[in-house]
């Protein structure tokens, strides 16, 4: 597609169990993203890839959370035992190029995550 | 660290008024700033950037904003409103230094417009 694709759209889960949420960007862009966006506040930086590389996660609240881009293409955030403040949108966002000035920052709708 | 502060958290306008968002940041160097737009469900769409130059900058669906670093603002402004640019608008600064790449966001400012 022209964009980026985040799977599922909504996701429900039982606290304790474990979630995986998918993001695809678009084709040829170097630089991932995700933020988490909880209720009524803005996007916060969870981690960053360029390509394969993760090389920052200093936004990931706790060793519970983990995200990986094994082929420099799609990424995968997982989210193990999780928790009632995990209720959250996560967003996706992919750009051409690197560096902040190289490319704006195109984001999916966001998976909306509930945890019950 | 940089930041930003939004400090209107909901807007009414008039359909026709004009507007003005308030965005203000905190960054020890040159910031970059964006404004980006979020409709209910949807992700963030990019409305303008400032990186240097011209601290009027123009981008898209008739919007502009300016930088003023002695105020430390970039306030988004448009001259007349649609019943469309009913969103949620949020600021965010850009870190400066290669390799940290992270966009820090304000908390956002609401639109409603009314007829």
């Amino acid at each position: 597609g022209a964009g980026v694709s985040q799977s599922p759209r909504y996701k429900v889960a039982k606290r304790g169990q474990d979630v995986a949420l998918r993001c695809d960007p678009i084709s040829g862009h170097v630089s991932l993203f995700w933020y988490q966006q909880a209720l009524g506040q803005g996007p916060e930086f969870l981690t960053y890839f360029q390509n394969e590389a993760q090389l920052d996660k200093s936004g990931l609240p706790s060793d519970r959370f983990f995200a990986e881009r094994p082929e420099g293409s799609v990424s995968t955030l997982k989210i193990q035992r999780t928790q009632q403040e995990d209720s959250a949108v996560y967003l996706c966002a992919s750009s051409l190029g690197t560096g902040v000035v190289a490319q704006p920052q195109h984001f999916g709708d966001g998976t909306r995550l509930s945890i019950l | 660290a940089q930041s930003v502060t939004q400090p209107d958290i909901h807007i009414t306008v008039s359909e026709g008024a004009s507007l003005e968002l308030r965005c203000n940041y905190s960054y020890g160097a040159t910031p970059y700033l964006f404004w980006y737009v979020q409709s209910p469900g949807q992700g963030l769409q990019l409305l303008l950037k400032y990186f240097s130059g011209d601290t009027l900058v123009q981008g898209i669906k008739g919007f502009e904003a300016e930088f003023k670093r002695s105020q430390s603002s970039f306030n988004l402004r448009k001259p007349s409103v649609h019943w469309s640019d009913a969103a949620e608008y949020f600021c965010a600064v850009g870190d400066s230094n290669f390799g940290n790449e992270k966009l820090t966001f304000g908390t956002g400012t609401r639109l409603t417009i009314i007829p």
